[in-house]
């Protein structure tokens, strides 16, 4: 049964604070995901990992940065956490390429005053 | 995003009733269709999924239909209970084949 854990469910930082939000699968999925979730927008991918050290954007990568130093752990940063950036944030891994099943984290509702 | 478009964006029916949800997608390249079932405060989990070799598939009371030449797919979801109330989402792999990009979301409120 894949598990994919998240460090928080529930965070509260304030403005121009450094937030990390840390997400672990133990399934050996090469590929893994960060996705914020708002309502009406549905799933906006921030960034995704292909491989340990690999990454590439997303389509709001803007104010994120992302670090897989272990296959099994990826890291999404908020470098200075904005109120826009209040959100739900959500982790996902997958095995192969697009065709596979994506399993998803509990999440981590960050609010940012 | 704009690349799959999802519809409606609430949809509420009465227990025992059809509900249909429906995603149009861009990129005639795409292969394989996921749908995404999220209760409230829990996480997104597969419900059911179709490739592009094949027009239908069902599992008891949900069904998904892909018209390839349309570029749209849709969730059925026959005889409805008030657990299938959640937000659904669909989901399509575009361009960069690593990546999905998933619909706005349905909220489905099935009412005893």
């Amino acid at each position: 049964d894949v598990k994919v854990t998240q460090s928080s469910r529930y965070l509260v930082k304030r403005t121009g604070e450094k937030v990390f939000l840390e997400c672990v699968q133990d399934m050996d999925h090469e590929n893994m995901f960060w996705y914020r979730q708002d309502p009406g927008l549905g799933l906006r991918l921030i960034y995704f990992s292909y491989d340990v050290k690999m990454k590439e954007k997303g389509d709001i990568p803007e104010g994120y940065s992302v670090s897989r130093e272990k296959k099994e752990r990826f890291s999404l940063i908020l470098e200075s956490a904005s109120t826009n950036q209040t959100s739900m944030y959500l982790c996902a891994s997958r095995v192969g390429i697009a065709g596979d099943e994506q399993y998803f984290g509990p999440g981590t509702r960050l609010t940012v005053t | 995003g704009e690349n799959v478009e999802q519809h409606p964006s609430t949809l509420s029916v009465q227990e025992g009733d059809s509900a249909v949800i429906k995603c149009t997608y861009s990129d005639s390249a795409s292969n394989y269709f996921p749908w995404y079932k999220q209760e409230l405060g829990k996480r997104p989990q597969l419900i059911i999924d179709i490739r592009s070799n094949v027009g239908e598939k069902k599992d008891q009371r949900i069904a998904v239909t892909l018209n390839k030449t349309a570029k749209h797919f849709s969730l059925h979801i026959t005889e409805t209970q008030p657990e299938d109330s959640a937000v659904y989402f669909c989901a399509a792999p575009l361009y960069n084949f690593n990546k999905f990009y998933f619909g706005s979301g349905t909220k489905l409120n099935v009412k005893p």
